[in-house]
């Protein structure tokens, strides 16, 4: 069974603070991706890495970084939380192909005060 | 540029009754359609997808799709909605030219009246 996870369901920071998400797949998947969701919004992509140590912007990459340093492990950073990266976050990871699915982890709600 | 629309913000049906969600889409290429859906609190789960193959399209939970090439459209039904089926729904396009990128609808949600 194919499993996403991520570090935290909840989490509460502070504004200035320095967060780390963490996404881990145990599929063997060469690309990852984080998404932040938003009411009205849908879903918008921040950052994706096809491979180790790559990265690519998505559409919304300001004041997020991330970093993936092995394979099975794609972290997003929040440099300095500010409130309006107060969201839901979702880590995705799929296999290169022509029609593979993006298989998603449960998600974090980061609530930044 | 890729684009996917759906047409419903929210869809209110009765428990028994069909259920109807729209999605229109902008595609370059020969793309790939999904449709996942978010029930609260949970990430998402994937329902359909197609891939080139049969335009009609049968996911889990009695859920289908007709991809229409003709109308650009990915439009997602069930003959009898349970209450069970209330969540939001995402439509979502990917082409594999671009890098393997997926790209989502702003979501319906679906309400189930008993």
């Amino acid at each position: 069974d194919v499993k996403v996870t991520q570090s935290s369901r909840y989490l509460v920071k502070r504004t200035g603070e320095k967060v780390f998400l963490e996404c881990v797949q145990d599929m063997d998947h060469e690309n990852m991706f984080w998404y932040r969701q938003d009411p009205g919004l849908g879903l918008r992509l921040i950052y994706f890495s096809y491979d180790v140590k790559m990265k690519e912007k998505g559409d919304i990459p300001e004041g997020y970084s991330v970093s993936r340093e092995k394979k099975e492990r794609f972290s997003l950073i929040l440099e300095s939380a500010s409130t309006n990266q107060t969201s839901m976050y979702l880590c995705a990871s799929s296999s290169t192909g022509e029609t593979e699915t993006q298989y998603f982890g449960p998600g974090t709600r980061l609530l930044v005060l | 540029a890729q684009s996917v629309t759906q047409l419903d913000s929210h869809v209110s049906v009765s428990e028994g009754t069909p259920v109807l969600l729209r999605c229109n889409y902008s595609s370059s290429y020969s793309p790939s359609l999904f449709w996942y859906v978010q029930h609260p609190n949970k990430g998402l789960q994937l329902l359909l997808k197609y891939t080139s193959a049969a335009t009609l399209v049968k996911g889990i939970n009695g859920f289908e799709a007709e991809f229409k090439k003709s109308e650009t459209s990915f439009h997602l039904t069930k003959p009898s909605a349970h209450m069970s089926d209330a969540a939001e729904y995402f439509c979502v396009v990917s082409e594999f030219f671009l890098g393997n990128q997926f790209y989502f609808g702003t979501g319906t949600s679906l309400t189930v009246i008993p």
